[in-house]
């Protein structure tokens, strides 16, 4: 069976800082991967989406980049934090295009 | 542009009292609904998925249902441990590009 790994599963920053997540997907090859981050009271918004190694689709502009060095692995990085990089964020994979999305279990991420 | 509405935002409910969760969608050419549960601190779960208006499926205590604008989860006799958000999407884009917009969901809970 398919399992996502995200981790840590919480983290506080300061601000200027630099930031890296990770997330792993085991039990299928050449799923589409994304990354959302979750506000309270504003939903899910995606920020990236990658079909391929080496391949990132960019949805909003922002102080985030987005890599898949590895055909099951994303990374979310950041140079430097800023506050409003504060959020709930959520690694996904899905196998075929209108395929349900699979989530891990988050990262909570706090810039202080 | 493609649109997720979820109504009510909270429903606070006794154990036992059915209700409904609404989401409504305008969205060209419906490739599915789906249906997630989120508990805090966690992922969203998959729970449906819908293709038709007509259809039906059936999880414990939830039904979820489909017209051509709208979709319920109806919550049968709700327990304690139905409490959390619940969530709708449908899928925006095409082909490669295909990716799930959601609504802001609906935060559930059951008291005792």
């Amino acid at each position: 069976s398919q399992t996502i790994h995200q981790w840590p599963a919480t983290l506080v920053q300061p601000v200027g800082s630099p930031l890296s997540l990770e997330c792993t997907v085991e039990g299928t090859s050449n799923p589409n991967l994304y990354w959302y981050r979750q506000a309270a009271g504003r939903g899910l918004q995606l920020l990236f989406y990658s079909v391929g190694i080496g391949q990132i689709s960019s949805e909003v502009p922002q102080n985030l980049s987005a890599s898949r060095p590895q055909d099951r692995q994303f990374i979310l990085s950041s140079k430097k934090l800023l506050l409003s990089d504060s959020g709930f964020y959520l690694c996904a994979w899905k196998s075929t295009y209108d395929s349900p999305l699979h989530f891990g279990n988050g990262t909570r991420l706090t810039v202080t | 542009e493609d649109q997720v509405t979820q109504s009510p935002e909270a429903l606070r409910l006794q154990e036992g009292e059915s209700s409904s969760l609404n989401c409504s969608y305008t969205v060209s050419g419906l490739r599915g609904l789906f249906w997630y549960r989120q508990d805090p601190g966690k992922g969203p779960e998959f729970l449906f998925t819908l293709y038709s208006a007509g259809e039906e499926k059936e999880k414990e205590r939830l039904k979820a249902t489909l017209t051509k604008k709208e979709s319920f989860l109806h919550i049968t006799a709700p327990k304690p441990e139905d409490s959390a958000t619940y969530l709708c999407a449908v899928p925006a884009g095409t082909g490669a590009n295909s990716k799930l917009t959601f609504g802001k969901g609906i935060t559930l809970s059951v008291r005792p």
